[in-house]
């Protein structure tokens, strides 16, 4: 069960778009579509913001958007706002009833 | 409202042993998998372990797997995490968590209990 592959920290100005990577293998992310990400503020518990690689649960903004290609998933987050400064954690279905992590990534708005 | 209040945390001596509790509301409990993740605080996260709603499997992170072992009761509405053997490097914030409808996806958090293993 190897973690999931993130940058540490990513950055954008208000209004613009950042892409955050995961990467992971065909044992994780390239073989299923069990993929979700997570946001989490300071001192906040994780909120799930995408699932099933772009799937986005009701009251989440169209402004965050997942993919997948190949063995690596990103999340999109268009049109940055400063509250979406956070840390962003992916996990992916990694088969024998296990979920993998992400290392997570900082993101800064500048 | 989903509801999720973890308890058992606290202080533990190296190699003793702590359970874990979590009790859930606004949701049929009996119908949703359930995990515990686990979060040093100020670091990543880390899955540990997960059981379906009539504990027909379970999963654990190779981290865990022979030390804990998660059980629930859904007449109580309740999760368990019994930790045996515990090591200094399982000391973090312990979350109870409700899986997705459509499977493998951690939607809905409790608040955590923390659990520090020092001597």
């Amino acid at each position: 069960q190897s973690a999931l592959t993130q940058p540490r920290s990513v950055s954008g100005s208000p209004g613009q778009s950042v892409t955050i990577s995961c990467a992971g293998s065909s044992r994780d992310i390239g073989g299923f579509n069990f993929i979700s990400w997570y946001q989490q503020h300071p001192d906040k518990t994780p909120k799930i913001i995408i699932f099933d690689v772009s799937r986005r649960p009701s009251g989440v903004p169209d402004r965050f958007s997942g993919s997948k290609s190949g063995n690596t998933a990103s999340l999109t987050i268009s049109g940055l706002k400063v509250e979406d400064e956070a840390d962003y954690f992916c996990t992916a279905y990694a088969g024998n009833f296990n979920l993998v992590f992400g290392g997570g990534t900082k993101v800064t708005v500048l | 409202e989903v509801r999720l209040v973890e308890s058992g945390g606290g202080l533990v001596q190296p190699g003793r042993s702590l359970r874990l509790s979590c009790v859930a509301s606004g949701f049929n409990f009996d119908d949703f998998v359930m995990h515990w993740v686990r979060q040093v605080p100020g670091k990543g996260l880390e899955w540990l372990s997960v059981i379906r709603g009539d504990s027909g499997f379970t999963g654990y992170s190779d981290s865990v797997k022979g030390r804990f072992t998660v059980s629930r009761d859904n007449a109580e509405n309740s999760l368990f995490l019994q930790m045996n053997s515990l090591r200094v490097e399982d000391s973090a914030i312990y979350y109870c968590v409700k899986d997705g409808q459509s499977g493998w996806y951690l939607d809905s958090w409790g608040q955590g209990t923390l659990v520090t293993v020092s001597s």
